[in-house]
């Protein structure tokens, strides 16, 4: 139980496009979904939380009009990278607790490769 | 930004061997946990310390925990080839949020 599929797996774009990258919870309610980024040998940094039915709480330093987040509904959520450049370039992985479990543990997509032209 | 801090960055051990990696963090936490991370891949949760707890096992897994010292160690024995990984401790605050150390990078050669 408790798995989190994200897609696409990786995509590569041009400088200036939009790239969506979806977040699912398959076998349970996400009461919150987190987004993080994660370059090259380094760790996590969260970028976001994501609360279903209202707004993202974004972190300190993350533009909240480049990265746009949507949570519609408790096993979805999104997340749009606007007019991509080549510095968005990274891993993206989302996770998401759930909602029955209550708790501290978060399950972890298999995340998103990201290139930018 | 970065709470915990692992060490060693990167350990290179026999199947067989014990591995150990620390971990320190700077804030108060709920709980400790510990990821393990393979080359490209989304992480895995492996265990779970609540601030109020000391030791805990997990099949070959030992976490430690120690309050006062604001530090952590996961203990993985025996350690087999497929253990290669990076391991990640990140700390738990009370809104849910995870902080992520940096990693210790895990190679078990056969």
């Amino acid at each position: 139980g408790a798995v989190v599929s994200q897609h696409p797996s990786w995509v590569i774009c041009k400088s200036g496009t939009s790239v969506k990258i979806e977040c699912r919870s398959l076998d349970f309610q996400a009461t919150t979904m987190f987004w993080y980024r994660q370059f090259p040998k380094q760790s996590l940094m969260l970028m976001a939380t994501s609360n279903e039915g209202s707004k993202a709480t974004y972190e300190q330093g993350v533009e909240k009009d480049k990265f746009l987040i949507n949570h519609a509904s408790l096993t979805l959520s999104t997340l749009t990278v606007t007019s991509a450049h080549p510095e968005d370039s990274s891993f993206y992985i989302c996770s998401a607790r759930d909602r029955e479990r209550g708790a501290e543990t978060q399950y972890f997509g298999p995340g998103t490769r990201l290139l930018v032209l | 930004s970065q709470q915990g801090e692992e060490d060693p960055q990167a350990l290179s051990i026999q199947e067989g061997e014990n591995a150990t990696m620390n971990c320190s963090y700077k804030t108060s936490i709920n709980n400790l946990q510990w990821y393990r991370q393979n080359s490209g891949r989304g992480l895995v949760h492996l265990i779970l310390i609540r601030s109020n707890e000391r030791e805990k096992h997990s099949g070959r897994l030992r976490v430690t925990l120690d309050t006062s010292k604001k530090s952590s160690s996961l203990l993985i024995t025996a350690s087999r080839a497929a253990d290669t990984a990076s391991y990640f401790c990140a700390t738990g605050g009370s809104n849910y949020k995870l902080t992520f150390g940096k990693g210790t990078l895990l190679t078990v050669n056969p």
